[in-house]
């Protein structure tokens, strides 16, 4: 089956720091990519969708500032926390989708981020 | 009418019982209906997903029901075992995978040896 790879599986670092995650398909071309925040026993809450080659849309509410998403190439698209402060830590979880095809999105698994 | 509305919130049934979890739903333009298993530090993993041609589908252990009408949908956990103790997403998008899916809120399943 589609396989999305999630890099890293957990990160700590200092307040301050940028981090990067990394979202890859495996054996598929995502031609859009979604990047959800998961607080503890909550949902996923969408923050910004992302095609390959243009600017990412970003949720009401989300900096696209502080979240950078960068969507490359057909299968890789990146997000980075710059200025990482304690109130970003979370569960960080990418998707990705074939486009305009009936195939489901499938999901990485996850980038805990805890800032210190 | 973006919201897809899920209960119970928590759910403790017995080994050999059937957990049954509700989702509804607003938008019309809705027509694809899939459920997520997540485990803890995990994403969420497709378990089933249904379109609104059918009523029914079953996967195994797993079967959605779904009433167009009333705009809800559920899924059954058949003979459920202590390894689907997991949180349950239900989920709404149009029927494309470029489109954004709009999720519910959870059920946190927990099934007793």
């Amino acid at each position: 089956g589609a396989v999305v790879s999630q890099h890293p599986s957990r990160v700590i670092c200092k307040s301050g720091t940028s981090v990067k995650i990394e979202c890859r398909s495996l054996d598929f071309q995502a031609t859009t990519m979604f990047w959800y925040r998961q607080f503890p026993k909550k949902s996923l809450m969408l923050m910004a969708t992302s095609n390959e080659g243009s600017k990412a849309t970003y949720e009401q509410g989300v900096e696209k500032d502080k979240f950078l998403i960068n969507h490359a190439s057909l299968t890789l698209s990146t997000l980075t926390v710059t200025s990482a402060h304690p109130e970003d830590s979370s569960f960080y979880i990418c998707s990705a989708g074939r486009g305009q095809t009936n195939q489901p999105q499938h999901f990485g698994d996850g980038t805990r981020l805890s800032i210190l | 009418q973006q919201q897809v509305k899920q209960s119970p919130q928590s759910l403790i049934v017995q080994k050999g019982g059937i957990p049954i979890i509700n989702c509804a739903y607003e938008n019309t333009a809705f027509d694809y209906f899939p459920w997520y298993q997540q485990f803890p530090g995990k994403g969420p993993a497709l378990l089933i997903a249904i379109r609104p041609d059918v009523s029914e589908k079953k996967e195994g252990r797993f079967t959605i029901s779904f009433n167009k009408s009333a705009k809800q949908f559920s899924l059954h956990i058949m003979d459920s075992q202590p390894g689907d103790s997991a949180t349950y997403f239900c989920a709404a998008s149009p029927w494309t995978s470029g489109s954004r899916l709009t999720f519910g809120e959870g059920t946190q399943l927990t099934v007793n040896p």
